[in-house]
């Protein structure tokens, strides 16, 4: 079965601080794989988008890498600021073509100032 | 990015009754959408895809007779509840993809929260 798992469920930090959210798949054989942000009660904003070519993309303060033989991808958020706290999702297309996603849970992260 | 648009943002509605939740491509075509449920504190999960002049696709566990995709243009896609109960109350969202943009990004709609009474 083809699931995606994100780890840490949730995430307190100070102000300032890097970190790195990770996320994992069980199907290396991927197509893409996107990285939303979800900010309570509303709905996804899409941060970034890896093909599976690709090893990493960035915006901004913003980076997420993918290493498809592990399974394995991350987000790198630099000098976290409050307005960063939010659920951030990962999620995996693994079928080419007008497919859909297949969400993690998130992870919920919290940036304290 | 392309843009999708849900409406109504949130209802409310007594046990019983339909509700009607519409997802716009406001500019492109979209000739399949994706609708997604997530319950608080879970992610989204998929619940059926949506084809333009054809029967919609359901994923397995979502009763089709209870949620009623309608994708009768390319650029708006319906989701009926019908008969609602408490245990319908969920967020919904769709998505859709716009593919001149050859990018294979998916993007969503703001949701519609449902709660019913």
């Amino acid at each position: 079965k083809q699931e995606v798992t994100q780890i840490p469920a949730a995430l307190s930090v100070p102000e300032g601080e890097n970190l790195v959210l990770n996320c994992s798949f069980t199907d290396s054989a991927i197509y893409n794989l996107q990285w939303f942000r979800q900010d309570p009660g509303k709905g996804l904003t899409s941060l970034l988008l890896i093909q599976s070519s690709q090893r990493e993309q960035t915006s901004g303060r913003l980076n997420a890498s993918l290493d498809k033989s592990s399974g394995r991808s991350t987000l790198y958020i630099a000098a976290s600021q409050p307005g960063d706290s939010a659920t951030y999702l990962c999620a995996v297309q693994w079928n080419s073509g007008n497919t859909p996603l297949v969400f993690g849970k998130g992870t919920r992260l919290s940036v304290i100032a | 990015g392309a843009v999708v648009s849900q409406h109504p943002s949130w209802v409310i509605c007594k046990s019983g009754t339909s509700v009607k939740i519409e997802c716009r491509s406001l500019d492109f075509q979209a000739t399949t959408m994706f609708w997604y449920r997530q319950f608080p504190k879970q992610s989204l999960m998929l619940m059926a895809t949506s084809n333009e002049g054809s029967k919609a696709t359901y994923e397995q566990g979502v009763e089709k007779d209870k949620f009623l995709i309608n994708h009768a243009s390319l650029t708006l896609s319906t989701l009926t509840v019908t008969s609602a109960h408490p245990e319908d109350s969920s967020f919904y969202i769709c998505s859709a993809r716009d593919l001149r943009l050859n990018t294979g990004e998916l993007f969503f709609g703001e949701g519609s929260r449902l709660t019913v009474l």
